[in-house]
């Protein structure tokens, strides 16, 4: 079974710009997860999607979006990129019950660097 | 937030020798997990611990849950180079929702 794929592995921006990073979930999964990650603060929550609709978000603000497909494939998308969104983007998928206590595949992540 | 707060934060030990690594949370959970990353990879699930356990083994691996002390330490015995990694314990808010903790950087050396 093929693991989590994410799109683009890197990806170099300038202030201002708009980013689109691509997420193939596991077969069969139907929960695509985003977090973003940086050394000051760590690992955080962005958004969830489940069978196109988003079931929870983070604390982030609005130039930060993201979509699902009905095939469960997810982008997440930044617009007007600021410096401090430089970040390693992970995605996770799981089955997800919604009752908690679901394991997590991750990507390999986006690395996004903002100059 | 940080939900979870790792300590220590780095951790260098020799191969062969056991690993441990504490988690401490703020708020009530149903359950916790531990998660390993390679540098600058993504995560991988090592183990879950529902509220209502005690302890938990997979492997060289064991988990012990404390809700009363809002507590959790992951054991990794016989260490090997190949543990070397960051280690985050992560409480789960539903939803595929995961909050992590800091993390903990483990160096075995061979």
């Amino acid at each position: 079974k093929a693991g989590v794929t994410q799109t683009p592995r890197y990806l170099i921006k300038t202030r201002g710009q708009q980013v689109t990073l691509s997420c193939s979930p596991i077969s069969g999964h139907r929960s695509v997860s985003w977090y973003q990650q940086t050394p000051g603060q760590g690992l955080q929550f962005l958004f969830e999607y489940f069978s196109e609709t988003q079931r929870n978000k983070g604390n982030f603000p609005g130039r930060f979006s993201g979509r699902q497909f009905s095939n469960s494939r997810s982008e997440m998308n930044v617009s007007t990129l600021e410096l401090g969104d430089s970040a390693l983007y992970l995605c996770a998928s799981s089955l997800s019950s919604g009752t908690g206590g679901e394991k997590l595949f991750f990507g390999s992540g986006t690395q996004l660097s903002v100059l | 937030s940080q939900q979870g707060e790792e300590d220590p934060q780095a951790l260098s030990i020799q191969e062969g020798e056991n690993a441990t690594m504490n988690c401490s949370y703020k708020t009530s959970i149903n359950n916790l997990q531990w998660y390993r990353q390679n540098s600058g990879r993504g995560l991988v699930h090592l183990i879950l611990i529902r509220s209502n356990e005690r302890e938990k083994h997979s492997g060289r691996l064991r988990v012990t849950l404390d809700t009363s002390k809002k507590s959790s330490s992951l054991l990794i015995t016989a260490s090997r180079a190949a543990d070397t990694a960051s280690y985050f314990c992560a409480t789960d808010a539903g939803y595929s929702t995961l909050t992590f903790g800091k993390g903990t950087m483990l160096l075995v050396s061979p």
